[in-house]
């Protein structure tokens, strides 16, 4: 159970394009999603927190018209990097939580964005 | 913000040894502390989940000890096997609920 599926894995696109990651919770509701980055060989940085229905709260440095959030149901949330370049190039994680905030997250595999 | 710090960065050991590793972070305001479980292409894994002072975990041959006054857990894994090769994370939460990582212990198991 538990299970959170994150599309797609992988993107390479060019400079100027905005890309959207896709964050589904397949067999629970998800009350709380995350948005994290990682560079590399840095720890999990949270960007955002998302509650369904309602705006998401962004991390100090994080430019909210870059980075849109979207949680428009209990079971999906999405990330768009608009007007992509190459320093937001990244992987990029969601995870989900459902209850209150002692819960443990549920992950998806991860987004590979690299921007050309 | 919070300051996490976990160590080693990594460790090899033998299969059959057991291990342990460090989280630590600042005692103050202390919420609750989370470890994951993170394989190569793979999502990370929660394994633990914990909240008091004192408070000892256990799943299988994995536990974790959490120390809240001193800002510490400790995760221990008896008898490594090649399949808990992975990076452990640990999150801890103050009081304004947002889990921070640490950049984890990559672990790697010889058969």
């Amino acid at each position: 159970g538990a299970v959170v599926s994150q599309h797609p894995s992988w993107v390479i696109c060019k400079s100027g394009t905005s890309v959207k990651i896709e964050c589904r919770s397949l067999d629970f509701q998800a009350t709380t999603m995350f948005w994290y980055r990682q560079f590399p060989k840095q720890s999990l940085m949270l960007m955002a927190t998302s509650n369904e229905g309602s705006k998401a709260t962004y991390e100090q440095g994080v430019e909210k018209d870059k980075f849109l959030i979207n949680h428009a149901s209990l079971t999906l949330s999405t990330l768009t990097v608009t007007s992509a370049h190459p320093e937001d190039s990244s992987f990029y994680i969601c995870s989900a939580r459902t209850g209150g905030e002692h819960q443990p997250q549920h992950f998806g595999d991860g987004t590979r964005l690299s921007i050309l | 913000i919070l300051n996490v710090e976990q160590s080693p960065q990594s460790l090899h050991v033998q299969e059959g040894d057991s291990t342990n590793f460090t989280c630590s972070f600042p005692s103050s305001n202390f919420y609750a502390l989370h470890w994951y479980r993170w394989e190569t292409a793979k999502s990370p894994e929660a394994l633990f989940v914990m909240t008091l002072n004192g408070d000892e975990k256990k799943k299988g041959r994995i536990s974790a000890t959490l120390n809240t006054k001193e800002g510490y857990s400790y995760l221990y894994i008896k008898g490594s096997q090649p399949e808990d090769s992975a990076t452990y994370l640990c999150a801890p939460s103050n009081g304004t609920y947002k889990y921070i990582f640490g950049t984890g212990t990559r672990l790697k198991v010889l058969a």
